[in-house]
């Protein structure tokens, strides 16, 4: 099966620094979605990015479906980014997840 | 936001016991799936269904069982509850399992086996 692999596992920032995440996949995949899981552990959608760029706010994705690779940029960081952030692929019917990256943001 | 509710949304069962947990959605997607999600795993699914009665297996269906009887309901059961099943199952749909589909999470259900 494909493999997600993230990276890197934990970050701490200091409130207002910048940070890109990485989220690796090991096969052609159909697509890629980017979730922040909040500290009550609901999982909000990020972006869905099966390739190229999209913007949202403070953050950014990149997706080079080529490479096998996408990125998730997150700028003048502030306490409420914190949680774990996932990236999950379309492999098949079937979305199949990283084991994510934990944020910690302090103020 | 998506139309999907997790019930019951925590639940604490003894071992051996059954437990069924539902999820209910309005959007009428044909695609529902079942997670958990374990500290160190991510989340990984369980079940999912592409359709009323389809169901197929995904890498940790041991000891659960799923069905489907109406497009809105999506059932998880656990016909023996173990200790190693405690963990949080969240629910999700997507409108179809194909490209330019997006998956979208219910709120998760806390279970604890003891």
């Amino acid at each position: 099966g494909i493999q997600v692999e993230q990276s890197p596992p934990d970050l701490i920032l200091q409130e207002g620094a910048n940070s890109t995440l990485r989220c690796n996949f090991s096969d052609s995949v159909n697509n890629l979605q980017w979730f922040h899981q909040n500290p009550w552990g609901q999982l909000i959608n990020l972006f869905y990015i099966p390739s190229g760029t999209k913007q949202n706010g403070r953050l950014s994705a990149t997706t080079v479906a080529t490479e096998r690779y996408s990125l998730l940029y997150i700028s003048s960081s502030q306490t409420t980014d914190s949680g774990v952030y996932f990236c999950a692929v379309e492999y098949g019917n079937k979305l199949v997840f990283g084991a994510g990256t934990i944020l910690r943001v302090k103020s | 936001d998506a139309g999907i509710t997790q019930s019951p949304r925590h639940k604490v069962t003894e071992t051996g016991t059954p437990v069924t947990l539902r999820c209910h959605q309005t959007e009428n997607h044909r695609y529902m799936y079942w997670y958990r999600q374990d500290p160190g795993h991510g989340l990984r699914l369980i079940h999912y269904s592409y359709g009323v009665k389809d169901t197929d297996k995904g890498e940790v269906s041991d000891g659960y069982s799923v069905s489907r009887s109406k497009t809105e309901d999506f059932l998880l059961t656990l016909e023996s509850a173990t200790s190693s099943q405690t963990s949080v199952y969240f629910c999700a749909i997507s409108e179809s399992g194909t490209t330019n589909t997006e998956a979208f999470f219910g709120q998760g259900t806390r279970l604890t086996v003891v």
